[in-house]
């Protein structure tokens, strides 16, 4: 079945740039919307925003300015970086699969996340 | 942004009750509703979409239900694999909005 996995450092400084992969396994990028979600210690879910097979993107409104995502079709990834952390971006981050392909999906399937520390 | 309030915020129940898990969003969202189950360490399920749709292999007795800006997950007869953090989700306006968590732990 498809299985989706974050892979990234769990540690980054301060004023530096976040970077993740996500790899499904099991099935085809090539469809659906592909997203990144993050968690803060003790906090609520983020949704950060998605990109499309196609490399089209739609970014949470409150990040837009710091955040990049790609893919890669050739190696079934997708990738985020967000630019300028502080520790206010420490956070369990997620990707998921959006359906369906617009701007208010859900996700049906998820990784088990990765936890970025944002620290010196 | 839509708000999302869940209530409880924490839950104690036994197997075998009958639990019920309240979302309130802070304006009508069109039954626009997911509801995800979380356990620790493990990535997050999908259970509900739309309301009231049961995600394929999900066990009957989880139901959504619902309309306007409050919606609810019930969950018939608890088991012992259902102990874990539900958190509601809004898909009617971007961008998306989570509620808090409601974390259901074993009497």
């Amino acid at each position: 079945q498809v299985q989706l996995q974050e892979s990234g450092p769990g540690l980054v400084k301060p004023s530096e740039t976040l970077s993740l992969n996500c790899t499904v396994s099991g099935g085809s990028i090539s469809t659906y919307y592909w997203s990144w979600i993050r968690q803060p210690p003790g906090k609520g879910l983020e949704w950060i925003g998605y990109i499309s097979n196609t490399g089209s993107t739609n970014f949470n409104p409150s990040l837009t300015s710091r955040v990049f995502m790609s893919v890669d079709t050739s190696k079934n990834q997708f990738s985020l970086r967000l630019s300028s952390v502080s520790a206010a971006d420490t956070a369990v981050y997620y990707c998921a699969r959006t359906w369906p392909m617009v701007a208010t999906g859900y996700f049906d399937l998820w990784g088990q996340g990765t936890l970025v520390t944002v620290s010196s | 942004d839509i708000q999302m309030t869940q209530s409880p915020s924490s839950l104690s129940a036994s197997v075998g009750d009958r639990v019920t898990i309240t979302c309130r969003a802070s304006q009508r969202i069109g039954n626009s509703l997911a509801w995800y189950q979380h356990k620790p360490g493990q990535a997050p399920r999908l259970l509900v979409f739309a309301a009231s749709s049961l995600q394929t292999g999900v066990p009957s007795r989880f139901s959504g239900s619902g309309s306007g800006a409050e919606y609810t997950l019930t969950i018939s007869s608890l088991q012992p694999e259902d102990f874990a953090t539900y958190y509601c989700q809004q898909h009617y306006t971007p961008p998306v909005t989570f509620g808090q968590g409601t974390r259901l732990e074993i009497k």
